[in-house]
């Protein structure tokens, strides 16, 4: 089966503009989370989206945010680019929330710089 | 979540076995350990992960120590292709759908 699929994969942006990351899931699966990942603070966790609602969210300012639509797609949204919001963002979605989940599958991820 | 402990770097020679060690001494009785890996320019792969009781798949095997404050993920026969960062990450199963949280890892090196 076809796994996580992240568009953009590379994406050069000006510092102040906003840009738009999109995951696909792997079919059947219902939560998706994004992480950042710099070399200097490696991969941190941003949110969580589970049936279209925002379960978990990491210590990111207001300018970065997301969605989930129904067909658990997952878009997320950075305003305001500053230069250190240059990193590679990686998409993983699960199967579900269930009280123990086992595995979660990333995508190659969107390399974003700012300039 | 509680924290664990990895050595930055490793090295290996291709084919021989290989022993990752994490420590984790403030884990609690509802923690899995699970390991993840990240090869260049991918995202990270899920390895394996236990509770208790050794664990064996076909990609690795982890070994648990019996006051699970430490563990061991053993490649048993290192490839090229095995040089990746190793990531060793706790869970509570009674906390739903905790994010993973990555610490600096392992960079594992193999030698040809």
């Amino acid at each position: 089966k076809a796994g996580v699929t992240q568009t953009p994969r590379y994406l050069i942006k000006t510092r102040g503009q906003q840009v738009t990351l999109s995951c696909s899931p792997i079919s059947g699966h219902r939560s998706v989370s994004w992480y950042q990942q710099t070399p200097g603070q490696g991969l941190q966790f941003l949110f969580e989206y589970f049936s279209e609602t925002q379960r978990n969210k990491g210590n990111f300012p207001g300018r970065f945010s997301g969605r989930q639509f129904s067909n658990s797609r997952s878009e997320m949204n950075v305003s305001t680019l500053e230069l250190g919001d240059s990193a590679l963002y990686l998409c993983a979605s699960s199967l579900g929330r269930g009280r123990l989940v086992t595995e979660a599958f990333f995508g190659q991820g969107t390399r974003l710089t700012v300039v | 979540d509680a924290k664990t402990t990895q050595p930055n770097s490793m090295e290996s020679n291709e084919e021989e076995p290989v022993h990752l060690p994490c420590n984790h001494s403030t884990i609690s009785g509802t923690d899995y350990i699970h390991w993840y890996r990240q090869l260049p320019s991918q995202g990270p792969e899920y390895v394996i992960h236990g509770l208790t009781s050794n664990v064996n798949n076909r990609m690795a095997s982890l070994a648990i120590a019996e006051d699970r404050k430490s563990s061991t993920l053993i490649l048993h026969r290192a490839t090229l292709r095995d040089a990746a960062v190793y990531y060793c990450i706790l869970r509570d199963a009674n906390s739903g759908n905790t994010p993973l949280v990555f610490g600096k890892g392992t960079r594992l090196s193999v030698i040809a």
